[in-house]
């Protein structure tokens, strides 16, 4: 079965300084993974996605992501957070089926 | 242009009404999804139809039931509500290409609260 794990409920970071969302993912076969933004009130927006390659994957808005097959995990990071950061975030794996993360919040702080 | 619409954005009903919910991609996608938020955010699949046929069925009780009229549309009628059933629901759609993944693209939600 697949499943996701974000361990992070909630994080709140200074605007200017670096963001790290954890995802730890349970998947049979080669994975595929995502990273979706919700700002609140909104639909989700796609950030990036892993499907094959390059480990290390860019999405819009300046983040990247890093999938670590040996970890399981699918981490997202942006070097430098703006108060339009703050949002859910949600970690999701599958092909035609997802299956999400719970999410973790961010707030930035002036 | 609008590519997944939901209407309405809000619905606010009584238990025991029957309610309908509906959705429209204009990204020529073939196949489109209904999603279930929590309270608690948690996001989860309920159907998916590909092409006007249903491909995913999860354990949804049976008063919930999604109708499509061609691969543009989606709709979800949901009979005899009930206070567990407040929830915002999310439509989405992907293309379904050769390859075994597929983007998906989420409409603004529906948020409905049963009273």
């Amino acid at each position: 079965a697949q499943s996701v794990t974000q361990p992070d409920i909630h994080i709140t970071v200074s605007e200017g300084a670096s963001l790290e969302l954890r995802c730890n993912y349970s998947y049979g076969a080669t994975p595929y993974l995502f990273w979706y933004v919700q700002s609140p009130g909104q639909g989700l927006q796609l950030l990036l996605k892993y499907f094959s390659g390059d480990t290390l994957v860019q999405g819009i808005k300046g983040f990247e992501a890093e999938f670590k097959r040996s970890q399981s995990s699918f981490n997202l990071r942006k070097p430098s957070v703006h108060w339009s950061d703050a949002a859910e975030y949600f970690c999701a794996v599958g092909d035609y089926k997802l299956s999400f993360g719970a999410g973790t919040t961010v707030t930035v702080r002036a | 242009d609008t590519a997944v619409s939901q209407t309405p954005k809000y619905l606010v009903t009584q238990m025991g009404n029957d309610k309908s919910i509906k959705c429209e991609q204009n990204l020529g996608h073939d196949t489109m999804y209904w999603y279930k938020q929590d309270s608690k955010k948690f996001l989860k699949i309920m159907f998916s139809y590909n092409n006007k046929e249903l491909i995913i069925n999860e354990t949804v009780p049976n008063r919930f039931s999604p109708k499509s009229p061609d691969k543009a549309h989606l709709n979800l009628h949901i009979n005899s509500l009930e206070l567990g059933d407040s929830a915002v629901y999310f439509c989405a759609s992907s293309p379904m290409t050769s390859q075994a993944y597929n983007e998906q693209f989420f409409g603004p939600g529906t948020r409905l609260t049963v009273l």
